[in-house]
């Protein structure tokens, strides 16, 4: 089973500045989902977006969806700093088990 | 309604022992997933049970390690003659799909459980 890649690796940004990330893949999937994992903690379920669907929204969150690129993107608007975190895109291809990337570690300084 | 809980929440076994783990799924699911995660890693599956059923496996390692969830009570990951490298972060995920069923759903993660194997 395929395994998405986030980019950036990291990202360090003043509170208020957007953020965004990236997740690459290289086979079809059927649904791509990304979660927030807080330092120690186990993972938030964020957004899922099928893969019929261009983009979803959820409070400061926009995620969208580019399957001829085979990439997804997630921007979170007017950061804080409690959006410090590692975020993770998880596919969900052939096989019905999400697998995840190796996240992008977001900072966001007051 | 509670969330997936996890026991215990940090664990220390030395070379050799055995790590039971365990993990209660939200009420109402029978769908329970284990992870299992590296320091700067994203999350590795391992196996996929429903009650009484382990229904994908193939991310468990052949040797020193099972799962299982019964009828009764939580989904337990037993690692036997541990070793160093056994030591990671834990997660168990649990959901209310069907297997086969419903492809598209939401996993609800527990806060994991940390083990050090010294």
């Amino acid at each position: 089973s395929q395994q998405g890649e986030e980019d950036p690796q990291a990202l360090s940004i003043q509170e208020g500045e957007n953020a965004t990330m990236n997740c690459s893949y290289k086979t079809s999937i059927n649904n791509l989902q990304w979660y927030r994992q807080n330092s120690g903690r186990g993972l938030v379920h964020l957004i899922l977006i099928r893969s019929n669907e261009r983009e979803k929204h959820s409070g400061r969150l926009r995620v969208t969806l580019d399957t001829s690129k085979k990439s997804s993107s997630l921007l979170i608007t007017a950061s804080r700093a409690a959006d410090t975190a590692s975020y993770f895109c998880a596919l969900s291809g052939g096989s019905y088990i999400p697998t995840f990337g190796r996240g992008t570690s977001l900072i966001v300084h007051p | 309604n509670a969330g997936v809980m996890q026991n215990p929440r940090h664990l220390v076994r030395r070379r050799g022992q055995e790590a039971r783990l365990r993990c209660s799924p939200m009420k109402g699911h029978s769908h329970v997933y284990w992870y299992r995660q590296l320091p700067e890693e994203g999350l590795k599956f391992m196996v996929y049970l429903q009650k009484e059923n382990i229904i994908d496996e193939s991310g468990m390692p052949k040797e020193r390690f099972s799962a299982e969830f019964p009828k009764e009570g939580p989904s337990i990951l037993r690692i036997q003659q541990v070793v160093r490298g056994d030591s990671a972060a834990y997660f168990c995920a649990s959901s209310p799909a069907e297997f086969g069923t419903v492809i598209d759903y939401e996993q609800y993660f527990g806060p994991g459980t940390r083990l050090t194997v010294t």
